[in-house]
């Protein structure tokens, strides 16, 4: 079964530093790009950014690029998202998820959507 | 920045055909997608690439495309269906983004 399995909810203080992960099982972990979307409290979806684990090849939405880090362990299957430093805005509950592969009689390519989604990270960033 | 629009919400009774929207300039030339988000739940792909319904997916769910506008129905709701339902595309850029969502109420 392909699954995302996320690390559990934190709680942090503004200024501080964090690194949340997404564990992938079931697939071929470097053949799959692995995005991270954030939901704030009783807000909508919002697409954070995206990595390849095969060669680490990461884009970011313009509206997060500097603010956070994506990376991946593909020995350990294993992708992150991490802050350098909290703030309050930060709260909110993250997901990693991964987007399918579509395969035709010839060729095959990766779909713009996720499909298989982990079960959520939620961050809490308060004094 | 780009942007997509759904109505904030909807409402219809049991077994009634529900339609949600999303409006964006680049729906034209890109592909929509349809989340369904239940409470407390991680969201589900329901319709990819404006009109494909994934494996498991009910049939009363479909999806259709047309000029700037995108559109979700759910022939015949059923209570089970309430949910956040958010559009998903991608600009001329190729950034990928979420429309604000549609609340869905079946009673």
């Amino acid at each position: 079964e392909v699954q995302l399995v996320q690390s559990g909810a934190e709680v942090k203080k503004p200024g501080e530093s964090l690194k949340i992960s997404c564990k992938g099982s079931g697939y071929s972990f470097t053949s799959y790009w692995i995005g991270w979307v954030r939901q704030m409290p009783g807000k909508g979806l919002e697409w954070m950014g995206i990595i390849y684990p095969g060669d680490s090849d990461t884009r970011y939405s313009p509206s997060f690029q500097g603010q956070v880090t994506i990376s991946a362990d593909k020995s350990i299957s294993t992708a992150y998202l991490q802050w350098s430093s909290l703030k309050a805005s930060d709260t909110a509950m993250y997901y990693c998820a991964r987007p399918p592969i579509y395969c035709s009689s010839t060729s095959c390519y990766t779909g713009d959507a996720f499909d298989i989604w982990g079960q959520g990270t939620m961050v809490t960033v308060s004094s | 920045s780009y942007e997509l629009t759904q109505p904030p919400s909807v409402s219809v009774s049991p077994g009634q055909t529900a339609r949600i929207t999303c409006s964006g300039d680049a729906l034209p030339k890109k592909y929509a997608y349809w989340y369904q988000q239940k409470s407390g739940q991680a969201p589900v792909l329901v319709i990819y690439e404006d009109s494909k319904r994934p494996s498991g997916i009910p049939e009363r769910f479909s999806g259709s495309s047309s000029g700037t506008m995108a559109t979700l129905t759910i022939s015949g709701a059923q209570v089970e269906d309430e949910a956040d339902y958010y559009c998903y595309s991608t600009d001329s850029s190729g950034n990928r983004i979420f429309g604000g969502g549609t609340k869905l109420t079946v009673l």
